[in-house]
């Protein structure tokens, strides 16, 4: 089984300032690991995944998340966030091909001006 | 490509009640996920399906709980007796086999009064 841990339930912060979120994972087996965002009342929506390859990981919106195997983590940084990156955050991984995924509860990042 | 979609996006119900969600997913994916999420959590693994199969089922699905996906395109969630522990937000998603990343829908937010 797997589970995720997101080590912040709450990350306040200033417009253009840097954010990192950090998410911990634990699994037996091999895994994929996900970032999803959700704003208010939608659903979720990809921003990165790791499968295999490089540990550094681009993805939307200048989002960058960095695997590291033996910490088992994956943290996701933006150097310079905006309003608009105001929303929840979930971190998630699935066993390979293992088909469902679980998700942390989440870290709410709000960007004050 | 209309994305994932979920009817209706919300419904309120009386303890006692049955109720039915309809997910349509992205029409070239033949996986499908249910999840369930609460406030202040990250989704909840229900159930998924390869094309028709019914492949697993969460251990916290109970009796009341049942999903189909009968000509593996569209799927159906049903609750019987709902009761207020079920008021959440059902999400459903949808991915290639063997390919992890998921889109998710809307969500059907659930209130049993």
């Amino acid at each position: 089984a797997q589970s995720v841990t997101q080590l912040d339930s709450q990350v306040p912060v200033f417009e253009e300032a840097p954010v990192e979120l950090r998410c911990n994972y634990s699994s037996s087996v091999s895994v994929y690991l996900f970032w999803y965002v959700q704003y208010p009342n939608q659903g979720l929506q990809l921003l990165l995944k790791y499968l295999s390859g490089s540990t550094l990981v681009k993805g939307i919106n200048g989002f960058e998340a960095e695997f590291n195997k033996s910490q088992t983590s994956f943290h996701l940084r933006k150097p310079s966030v905006h309003i608009s990156d105001t929303a929840e955050y979930f971190c998630a991984v699935s066993a390979n091909n293992a088909g469902k995924s679980t998700f942390g509860d989440g870290t709410t990042l709000t960007v004050k001006p | 490509d209309t994305g994932v979609s979920q009817n209706p996006r919300h419904k309120i119900t009386k303890r006692g009640q049955n109720v039915t969600f309809r997910c349509d997913p992205i029409s070239e994916h033949n996986r499908l996920y249910w999840y369930r999420q609460t406030l202040g959590q990250g989704p909840e693994f229900l159930t998924y399906f390869q094309n028709e199969a019914q492949l697993e089922k969460s251990r916290l699905l109970s009796d009341r709980f049942s999903a189909e996906r009968p000509k593996g395109s569209f799927s159906t969630l049903e609750i019987q007796r709902t009761e207020q522990g079920d008021s959440a937000m059902y999400l459903c998603a949808s991915s290639f086999a063997r390919v992890e990343e998921q889109y998710f829908g809307p969500g059907t937010r659930l209130t049993v009064t």
